[in-house]
């Protein structure tokens, strides 16, 4: 799976778009890109994921470049619930013989009041 | 629709005792994969199962070793164990071909099992 850069930390006001950047650069054909999050000593819990085209669901939206390189999770209103560290993880679709996840870091997002 | 769910909730352990921890995978699921999680790191991939063999294993010792039964339930043993085995054991479930998942196998994942090891 290729590897994921993200920034460690990010800070965002309550209300307003959360951006979260991950850059993938040498992601291949058939590489999704997939999106969690993990609120402190939680499970990871699953937000979205795409290939090329951008998809938005009722929590998020994933905006993915042309060249596929990099990637951006929007959450549109933050609330201070979406506080939690966000990991971008580029994984191949379904068939093959690769069936894990693998986490980075992430980037610990706060949402201030 | 119940989501992953794992049991114990918390568990403490002395070193070299061995200890079994459950997880049942979300409706429809038949695929169940366990991760470690230590603090402060991402959680890091054990092994997966599938029709009850394990399909793909993680860089961890035999000490680490499990099983999925006929209802796709799923239960991880840690034999022999570290004070470095201290750690959150999640379990995620997936399945081929998840409706309206377009050629993924999704995991999804319970709360965790938090393991303390004295």
């Amino acid at each position: 799976d290729a590897k994921t850069t993200q920034p460690p930390s990010m800070d965002c006001a309550e209300g307003r778009a959360a951006n979260l950047p991950c850059n993938h650069s040498t992601i291949s054909g058939n590489e999704y890109v997939y999106w969690y999050r993990q609120i402190h000593s939680q499970g990871p819990q699953y937000i979205i994921h795409g290939l090329k085209n951008n998809e938005t669901n009722e929590m998020a939206s994933l905006i993915i470049t042309e060249d596929r390189k990099s990637s951006t999770l929007i959450l549109p209103h933050a609330t201070l619930r979406d506080t939690a560290v966000y990991y971008c993880i580029a994984r191949r679709g379904s068939g093959g013989s690769n069936y894990k996840l693998t986490f980075g870091k992430g980037t610990l997002l706060t949402v201030n009041p | 629709d119940a989501g992953v769910t794992q049991s114990p909730t918390h568990l403490i352990k002395t070193r070299g005792q061995q200890v079994t921890l459950r997880c049942s995978p979300k409706s429809g699921h038949d695929t169940v994969s366990w991760y470690q999680q230590a603090l402060g790191q991402g959680p890091q991939f054990i092994f997966q199962y599938y029709e009850e063999e394990e399909r793909q294993r993680g860089n961890f010792p035999d000490r680490f070793s499990g099983h999925q039964f006929p209802n796709y339930s799923s239960e991880l043993n840690v034999n022999a164990l570290l004070l470095g085995d201290s750690a959150l054991y999640l379990c995620a479930s997936s399945t081929v071909g998840s409706p309206g998942v377009h050629g993924t196998d999704t995991q999804y994942f319970g709360p965790g099992t938090r393991l303390t090891v004295l």
